[in-house]
């Protein structure tokens, strides 16, 4: 099952917007990373954040995490129209080795032009 | 590098067939993990290979097994398929250590999908 729930379902901006996106998560984590999946095919792991960091950065991609609250937001600046995709978040729990990625919900994008 | 290889891509069953999928890791990648992606319940995590060794596994029927070869690629069987199994299957392969807690990024294949009519 879902671990998390991701919020909005839907966004669809305009060209050259902010695009923020939630996510939040029910047990205590290791790490929390951000996916991207276009059409139905394979997921691109955009950003990484561990579980002892509040913030960080790559490129036009700014994600937050909040373990106090259990929530992570990314933020995409100046959204193009190839931004459009589908948005999921995942977390690494301390399961003591092992990669099992708990998937949230997702958030489908759309950057209109 | 090549990235992470699925075959095949797509797949069409019917009801009580058995299909196999296949998974190529990156070269050095260790650990190999299979997920399902359907409408209704979203990604969820099937299982996970390291060293030929299943090291972590989700809730899933037992119709649904992997394996592990020597060289790391990865296969995934399910038996007696029904119409519910419908679904993207992907595989994702990170460098990964013996153990600890996990930090490595994975990375995913294309997927299979698979139709069971």
């Amino acid at each position: 099952s879902q671990q998390g729930e991701e919020d909005p379902q839907a966004l669809s901006i305009q060209e050259g917007e902010n695009a923020t996106m939630n996510c939040s998560y029910k047990t205590s984590i290791n790490n929390l990373q951000w996916y991207r999946q276009n059409s139905g095919r394979g997921l691109v792991h955009l950003i990484l954040i561990r579980s002892n960091e509040r913030e960080k950065h790559s490129g036009r991609l700014r994600v937050t995490l909040d373990t106090s609250k259990k929530s992570s937001s990314l933020l995409i600046t100046a959204s193009r129209a190839a931004d459009t995709a589908s948005y999921f978040c995942a977390t690494l729990r301390n399961a003591g080795g092992g990669n099992k990625l708990t998937f949230g919900t997702g958030t489908q994008l759309k950057v209109e032009l | 590098k090549a990235g992470v290889t699925q075959t095949p891509r797509y797949l069409i069953k019917t009801r009580g067939q058995q299909v196999t999928l296949s998974c190529s890791p990156i070269s050095g990648h260790r650990s190999v993990s299979w997920y399902q992606q359907t409408p209704g319940q979203g990604l969820q995590f099937l299982f996970e290979y390291f060293s030929e060794t299943q090291r972590n596994k989700g809730n899933f029927p037992g119709r649904f097994s992997g394996r592990q070869f020597s060289n790391s690629r990865s296969e995934m069987n399910v038996s007696t398929l029904e119409l519910g199994d419908s679904a993207l299957y992907l595989c994702a392969s990170s460098y990964s250590l013996a153990g600890g807690p996990r930090t490595d990024t994975q990375y995913f294949g294309p997927g299979t999908r698979l139709t069971v009519l």
